[in-house]
Parts: C-alpha cells; sequence; structure tokens
C-alpha cells in the first residue's frame, strides 16, 4: 500500500512568519510531487509540483525535494491570513495516473 | 473556457436509491479521474480512465461504477446508495505536460 504521510495540524503561523509543510512518502518509485491548496468547502488547486531534488521557488512558495529519504516540503514565506487551508501533498509514479494524496495538512496565519 | 464541471453539487438520497454524478471537461485532457474525500483521509481514489474507452479501478471501487462516454465525459454510478458512501466526490482530469489535476467544485453526497 502506497502511503503519504503529513501532519494534520493544525500548523499555526503569525502572519509574516514562515510556514513549513512536511511530507513523507512510501513508494520509492515516485516521479513527481504535487502541493495543492485546499480552501474549506473548495476543490484543491495547484501550488507547485517538483520532479528534481533541490528547491523549486516560485513567488512567495518553495518547494524541496529529498527523494533519498522520501521527502518533500512546502515554505510559505511571508504567511498571509488568505494561507489559510488545508495543503495537500500528492505523488505520482512515472506511468503518472497513481496518483495518492496526503491526508492534508490544515494551516492557520494569524492577524 | 469552463475546466471541470460536475453535477450535482449537492445531492440527498435514501438507502438503496441509485443516482449519477456527472463530469465534463473541455480542455481536451485524456486521462480523467474520480476521487472521494473524507475527513481526515484525504483523496481517495475511486476510478480512473486514461482515454476514451477505458477505465481502471482505483483504491475505493466497491458501490461504483464508471462510463466514459466520450473523451469530455467521465461519470459515476451509485448503483444502490449505502450511509458509508456520504462523502464530498472530486472529478479531475490531468493535463498532459506537467501531469497535474485539474478538479471540479465538487459534489457533496449524503446517503441517509
Amino acid at each position: 500500500q502506497k502511503e503519504v504521510e503529513q501532519n494534520s495540524g493544525p500548523l499555526s503561523v503569525p502572519e509574516g512568519a514562515i510556514a513549513s509543510l512536511n511530507c513523507t512518502y512510501s513508494d520509492r518509485g515516485s516521479q513527481s510531487f504535487f502541493w495543492y491548496r485546499q480552501y474549506s468547502g473548495k476543490s484543491p488547486e495547484l501550488i507547485m509540483f517538483i520532479y528534481s531534488n533541490g528547491d523549486k521557488e516560485d513567488g512567495r512558495f518553495t518547494a524541496q525535494l529529498n527523494k533519498a529519504s522520501q521527502y518533500v516540503s512546502l515554505l510559505i514565506r511571508d504567511s498571509q491570513p488568505s494561507d489559510s487551508a488545508t495543503y495537500l501533498c500528492a505523488v505520482n509514479d512515472n506511468y503518472g495516473q497513481n496518483f495518492v494524496f496526503g491526508p492534508g495538512t490544515r494551516l492557520s496565519v494569524l492577524p | 473556457n469552463a475546466g471541470v464541471t460536475q453535477t450535482p453539487k449537492f445531492q440527498v438520497l435514501k438507502t438503496g436509491q441509485s443516482m449519477t454524478l456527472q463530469c465534463a471537461q473541455d480542455m481536451n485532457h485524456n486521462s480523467m479521474y474520480w476521487y472521494r474525500q473524507d475527513p481526515g483521509m484525504g483523496l481517495r481514489l475511486i476510478y480512473y480512465s486514461a482515454s476514451e474507452g477505458t477505465t481502471d479501478k482505483g483504491e475505493v471501487p466497491n458501490g461504483y461504477n464508471v462510463s466514459r462516454l466520450n473523451k469530455r465525459e467521465f461519470s459515476l454510478r451509485l448503483e444502490s446508495a449505502a450511509p458509508s458512501q456520504t462523502s464530498v466526490y472530486f472529478c479531475a482530469s490531468q493535463g498532459p505536460n506537467t501531469g497535474e489535476l485539474f478538479f471540479g467544485e465538487g459534489s457533496r453526497l449524503t446517503v441517509l
């Protein structure tokens, strides 16, 4: 059984701080990694994807991947109250159709 | 360009009733998916379709059937609804370049 684990939270950070969201996965064959944001009552929307080891930055968001440790993280700099949501980590295998989602981490950014 | 459209958005059923959730995408994607989302359990794959005319079971297929009617449409049918099928259902299609999933707005189903 392929598994993706996340701390369910809630993770509370003050406005302007860095929020760090972590995810571990069990399948060493995983090739692509995604972070989705989901507001309460809404559908998931893509924040970032990463395929290679290392860091990938997009605005206030940085995804970090370490395949040897089977670990992927999302950093949110200068956190805003509008970042308060549940963040879902998803991993996919080489064939592209076996997405496995983590349970999500609920982030709360306090004004 | 509407993306992924699901209907209905809300539905209440009695145990044993049947219903079909409809999904359509206008992005010309080959792969489409049906997920259910329950509190604390994340998104779990029910069925997926890699292309028109093909469907495959996911993690939790029992109690469901699907039809890939054409490239645009992928429907999910509950033949005899059970309270355990109370959930939020999401349809998604997969972009060919990045592999990301594009989700519909979701269908909230309650089975009494």
